[in-house]
């Protein structure tokens, strides 16, 4: 079975800073996807950005980047110049090619201070 | 728009009664899913459902009980509540393939 493991769970930056949430995860599988999930206090679960892991290049939305090395099983997250807006709980998700049902790790708390 | 809703939003009950949360979607996805969401678990998966009359058990599916018997609605029913099922809990949907998973609001049941 897939695993995925957030060791933060809590993290905590001033507004502008770059801040990194990291995910690793466990699975025998070479072909999956991997999300980030942002549920910020109003709890509703927003998709954040995905990567298909048989792409190497790294996937970016906007502020939002990911560091994703498969061999070592790592999918970070990095938000650049982080704003306000960017506090809420930032899920780290797996699914297997060919599945429908996602696996999702424990959670990091992210604040953005003024 | 095409949207999920979950009802009630918010439900206290007592031990050893039975509940029904209730999820609705207009998506016209046929795959769907209830998690809970714990504080240092994250989402867990109760059950999911792949289609009409397709049900499954999930990683924390014990308790619960779920039915499809169309598309839009997959109401999740907790046959008799005990206070560890006091929980927030996400419907969910996606298509197949890679689609977006989308979710409900949450609902937030607590059993005393």
């Amino acid at each position: 079975a897939q695993t995925v493991t957030q060791s933060q769970p809590e993290m905590s930056v001033q507004e502008a800073e770059t801040v990194t949430l990291s995910c690793t995860y466990d699975t025998s599988e070479n072909n999956y996807y991997l999300f980030w999930y942002k549920q910020p206090p109003s709890r509703q679960m927003i998709l954040v950005i995905r990567q298909e892991a048989y792409k190497q290049q790294n996937a970016t939305e906007n502020r939002f980047s990911v560091n994703f090395q498969k061999a070592a099983k790592s999918f970070s997250l990095k938000i650049s110049d982080s704003q306000l807006g960017d506090t809420a709980m930032y899920f780290c998700a797996f699914m297997r090619q060919g599945a429908q049902k996602l696996v999702f790790g424990q959670g990091t708390r992210l604040t953005i201070n003024p | 728009d095409a949207e999920i809703t979950q009802s009630p939003r918010h439900k206290i009950t007592e031990t050893g009664r039975q509940v029904t949360l209730a999820c609705h979607q207009t998506w016209n996805h046929n795959n769907m899913f209830w998690y809970r969401q714990d504080l240092g678990h994250g989402l867990r998966l109760i059950h999911y459902s792949y289609g009409v009359q397709d049900t499954n058990k999930g990683e924390v599916s014990d308790g619960y009980s779920v039915s499809r018997s169309n598309t839009e609605d997959l109401p999740l029913t907790l046959e008799s509540a005990a206070s560890s099922q006091t929980s927030v809990y996400f419907c969910a949907s996606k298509a197949g393939g890679t689609g977006e998973l989308f979710f409900g609001e949450g609902s937030r049941l607590t059993v005393l």
